[in-house]
């Protein structure tokens, strides 16, 4: 599994746009990269996954460059209730990670009004 | 569709003792997962079971075991509590091996 490297904090302001890199140099041919959200004292909270390019949806953006060993993950206009950790993981979905989610530190998201 | 539930929300519990955690999947998702959550160590991988078989482990003891029943709920199990096992024990399911985890509030246990 390729080991992430991501800013341990950051700070916002509301309606801002935020950008979280994730640097993952030793990523496998086969790896995807997954994006999770989480507040305090709650299970973590899927927010986007992808494999290479660019990938939307509803609630963020996600950006791998053609070498995939970065991603970003891209939130529109955030506000309060965005403050969270963001967690990139990057894996495969082979038999010998089945269920498992390799979490590392994570962002920590601090959105100011 | 009815979220992951998990009971109890809440636990205290005496070094020594054992508990049991258990963990209802989203309807139709076939894989549940467990995790440990501390302030030191960061979310970790228990185990994850799959049609009543463990499919994967983590690195933890002996002493943190599970299981996963026909309808895909599971338990796990923590015999001989130490001070060092509480934490908040996250469970998650999806509907086969997939990255897209659906994870559930939580138990958060303490021993004292």
């Amino acid at each position: 599994l390729a080991k992430t490297t991501q800013p341990i904090s950051m700070d916002s302001y509301e309606g801002q746009e935020v950008n979280i890199t994730c640097s993952h140099n030793n990523i496998a041919t086969n790896d995807y990269i997954t994006w999770y959200q989480q507040f305090p004292s709650q299970g973590p909270r899927f927010i986007i996954q992808g494999y290479k390019t660019k990938v939307t949806n509803e609630v963020a953006s996600l950006f791998i460059p053609a070498d995939r060993k970065s991603s970003t993950l891209s939130l529109p206009r955030v506000s309060l209730s965005d403050t969270a950790v963001y967690y990139c993981l990057v894996g495969d979905h082979g038999s010998s990670n089945t269920g498992k989610l390799i979490f590392g530190q994570g962002t920590t998201l601090q959105v100011k009004p | 569709k009815a979220g992951v539930t998990q009971t109890p929300r809440y636990l205290i519990k005496t070094r020594g003792q054992q508990v049991t955690l258990s963990c209802s999947p989203i309807s139709g998702h076939r894989s549940v997962s467990w995790y440990q959550q501390t302030p030191g160590q960061g979310l970790q991988f228990l185990f994850e079971y799959f049609s009543e078989t463990q499919r994967n482990k983590g690195n933890f003891p002996g002493r943190f075991s599970g299981r996963q029943f026909s309808n895909s709920r599971s338990e796990m199990n923590v015999s001989t509590l130490e001070l060092g096992d509480s934490a908040l024990y996250l469970c998650a399911s999806s509907y086969d091996n997939s990255y897209e985890q659906y994870f559930g509030p939580g138990t958060r246990l303490t021993v004292t």
